[in-house]
């Protein structure tokens, strides 16, 4: 149990063009789902932490404005990086919460490769 | 300010050997302490998690060894295989939070 896929798992688009990414908890459903980007050989960073049916927090340095964050369901979360630069380039994976034993345990997706041209 | 400290950046272990992996945190209110595995290209995966009223969990050949005074924790991967080869992240979070705080990683690799 406690499946999360995300979608694409790889993209390449054009600079200025947007992307967008979806996150699905499929056996189980997440009131929170987290966003994170990851360099290569680097730790996680928290982008942004959705609750569903309310807007995301993003953390200090994120601009919210850059990276949309949906969270429709409490099965799916979307991410779109709009006007995409190569600095976006990166690895994105999301996570979904859920409550194992009174801890909110969080299951990762496989994350999503975007490539900036 | 990293919540979470782990060392070492990187670890090579002959296949059969123990791999040692630890983390540290400052924050008494962190109460589970889960590790994630994570392969190139993949999202990290639950691997142990352990909850400080106990001081050692064991899972087939990992091991997480708990010290809740000296605020460390860390994973001992018996009988290392190459197939363990993978980025290990500790992490550390609050009952009933949402937020965990993640190590650095350690990129272990496990040579035949």
């Amino acid at each position: 149990g406690a499946v999360v896929s995300q979608h694409p798992s790889r993209v390449i688009c054009k600079s200025g063009t947007s992307v967008k990414i979806e996150c699905r908890s499929l056996d189980f459903q997440a009131t929170t789902m987290f966003w994170y980007r990851q360099f290569p050989k680097q730790s996680l960073m928290l982008m942004a932490t959705s609750n569903e049916g309310s807007k995301a927090t993003y953390e200090q340095g994120v601009e919210k404005d850059k990276f949309l964050i949906n969270h429709a369901s409490l099965t799916l979360s979307t991410l779109t990086v709009t006007s995409a630069h190569p600095e976006d380039s990166s690895f994105y994976i999301c996570s979904a919460a859920s409550s194992i034993e009174r801890y909110n345990e969080q299951f990762f997706g496989p994350g999503t490769r975007l490539t900036v041209l | 300010q990293q919540q979470v400290k782990q060392s070492p950046q990187s670890l090579i272990v002959q296949k059969g050997g123990i791999s040692i992996i630890n983390c540290a945190y400052e924050n008494t209110a962190f109460d589970y302490f889960p590790w994630y595995q994570q392969f190139p290209g993949k999202g990290p995966a639950l691997l142990i998690a352990i909850r400080p009223d106990v001081s050692e969990k064991k899972e087939g050949r990992f091991t997480i060894s708990f010290n809740k005074s000296a605020k460390q924790f860390s994973l001992h991967i018996m009988d290392s295989q190459p197939g363990d080869s993978a980025t290990y992240f500790c992490a550390a979070t609050t009952r009933g939070g949402n937020q965990f705080y993640f190590g650095t990683g350690t990129s272990l690799t496990v040579i035949p």
